[in-house]
């Protein structure tokens, strides 16, 4: 069974440009976060869902973050314009279930540097 | 909110040793769920245990909900556990919180 899988791996960008991460979950699981890890550490939720609908969204910076998961199934988290606080591994992990009986599986992250 | 904190924050231990890593978690939780993440960033899980006892291996686990804490067991030490170890728990309002970790380097 394939994992997350997420892309690109690394992106540097300058402060106040545009940037998109891509993840595609473990097939069949219907909830996906998006994570934000600032080096030392642990990750922080930005963003829940379940198949296309937002659950939590509640530590996202609506004001510069963006994300959608159009189809229920692959997702894109969408920083614009970035900061320089904004550099971070940016991870996304699937489950099968919301709730109660959810075990969450990671990707292996992008790291973003801004600069 | 509920607040999450895992001792110790730092551990350096000699090939072949044991070791316990304790999450405290200040209210009760519908969830727990422990995590290795290795040096390539790359977060593995380890248990998914809201309750009781689990073991794997070398590695076990013990969560008492009821007083609130968690506690990973690592025997017979290896290089490769080192890394850090996070717990994450889902409070009863659904949020879902990690905690700092215990970053462990292993000695040869």
């Amino acid at each position: 069974e394939a994992g997350v899988a997420q892309s690109p791996r690394y992106k540097i960008i300058e402060k106040r440009q545009s940037v998109a991460f891509w993840c595609n979950p473990i097939s069949g699981h219907a909830t996906l976060y998006w994570y934000q890890q600032i080096l030392g550490q642990g990750p922080k939720l930005l963003i829940q869902f379940q198949n296309n609908g937002v659950v939590d969204d509640s530590q996202l910076p609506k004001d510069r973050f963006s994300a959608e998961r159009l189809k229920g199934v692959d997702s894109t988290l969408k920083i614009q314009p970035a900061k320089l606080e904004d550099s971070a591994v940016y991870l996304c992990a699937s489950s099968s279930r919301r709730l109660a009986g959810y075990e969450q599986y990671f990707g292996p992250g992008t790291r973003l540097t801004v600069t | 909110g509920i607040q999450v904190e895992q001792s110790p924050p730092d551990l350096i231990l000699q090939e072949g040793a044991n070791s316990t890593l304790r999450c405290n978690f200040s209210d009760s939780v519908n969830n727990l769920q422990w995590f290795h993440q290795n040096p390539w960033g790359q977060l593995i899980n380890l248990f998914y245990i809201p309750s009781g006892t689990k073991q794997n291996g070398r590695l076990s686990a013990t969560t008492v909900a009821t007083e609130r804490y968690s506690l990973l067991y690592i025997s017979s030490s290896q290089t490769t556990d080192s890394g850090v170890y996070f717990c994450a728990v889902v409070s009863a309002d659904d949020k879902i919180i990690f905690g700092k970790g215990t970053r462990l380097h292993i000695l040869p």
